[in-house]
C-alpha cells in the first residue's frame, strides 16, 4: 500500500502564476483534504472533497479551488500567486468525512518568488 | 472552538518517558482531546485521542484532568525517532465534520 502520494515534491513558481498540485489518497479512501501549513505553524483546512464536490472550506479566498476525480485522485489550483501562498501543501484522505482515520501525505513544498 | 496552549519546545533523554503538556482550559463538554505529531519532512499522524478517560494505545498515553482543563501526553520510552512537533487539538464531537483547528505545537527533541 503506498499511502496518500503527492507530486511534485517541490516547486517554484513566481507571483501571478497559476499552480496545479496533484494527490492520489490512500487505497480505499474516498474522501480527500488539503491543508496548507506555513513555515514554523500547524496547517490550515482549505477544503475537503468527497463524491466529487467540494464539501467543507476553510476560510481561503476563491483563488484556491480544487477537484476530485471518479479514481477519487484530487487536484489542489491556485490562481495569481502571492508570495504568502509559499507553504507546504498536504493533503489527507479518508474513508468518509470524518477525522478519524485520515492519513496525510508527504507534501508539496510551494516557493513563490 | 476551544484553542490550546503548549510549550514551543521540550527536551526529553532517549529512554525516559517523554511528557507533553496541554492546557485547554476553556474546552466545552463536547470536545474530544486530539494528539497528532508531524516528524520533519513528513505529513501529521494522528496518536490518540480522548474526551474524559485516560486513553493508551500502542504509541503513547492520554492523560487528561479531572475537570479537563489541561492533559498530558507519554510517550513511555522515547527514542531518537520520536522527535517531532506534537499538536494538542481540540474539537466538538468525535465524527462531525468540524475540521481540526491547528496550533504550533510543541517541538519535542529526544537527546541520546
Amino acid at each position: 500500500d503506498a499511502g496518500v502520494t503527492q507530486s511534485p515534491t517541490h516547486l517554484i513558481k513566481t507571483r501571478g502564476q497559476q499552480v496545479t498540485l496533484r494527490c492520489s489518497p490512500k487505497s480505499g479512501h474516498d474522501t480527500v483534504s488539503w491543508y496548507q501549513q506555513a513555515l514554523g505553524q500547524g496547517p490550515q483546512f482549505i477544503f475537503q472533497y468527497y463524491e466529487e464536490e467540494e464539501r467543507q472550506r476553510g476560510n481561503f479566498p476563491d483563488r484556491f479551488s480544487g477537484h476530485q476525480f471518479p479514481n477519487y485522485s484530487s487536484e489542489l489550483n491556485v490562481n495569481a500567486l502571492w508570495l504568502g501562498d509559499s507553504a507546504l501543501y498536504l493533503c489527507a484522505s479518508s474513508l468518509g468525512t470524518g477525522i478519524l482515520g485520515q492519513f496525510f501525505g508527504p507534501g508539496t513544498r510551494l516557493t513563490v518568488l | 472552538d476551544a484553542k490550546t496552549t503548549q510549550p514551543t519546545s521540550m527536551d526529553c533523554a532517549e529512554g525516559r518517558a517523554a511528557n507533553l503538556p496541554c492546557n485547554h482550559s476553556t474546552i466545552s463538554g463536547n470536545e474530544y482531546v486530539y494528539w497528532y505529531r508531524q516528524i520533519h519532512s513528513q505529513g501529521p499522524q494522528y496518536i490518540i485521542h480522548g474526551l474524559k478517560n485516560n486513553e493508551t494505545n500502542e504509541m503513547a498515553s492520554l492523560i487528561i484532568t479531572e475537570d479537563r482543563k489541561s492533559s498530558t501526553l507519554i510517550l513511555p520510552h522515547a527514542t531518537l525517532r520520536d522527535t517531532a512537533v506534537y499538536y494538542c487539538i481540540v474539537r466538538p464531537q468525535e465524527k462531525s465534520n468540524y475540521q481540526l483547528i491547528w496550533g504550533a505545537g510543541t517541538k519535542l527533541i529526544i537527546k541520546p
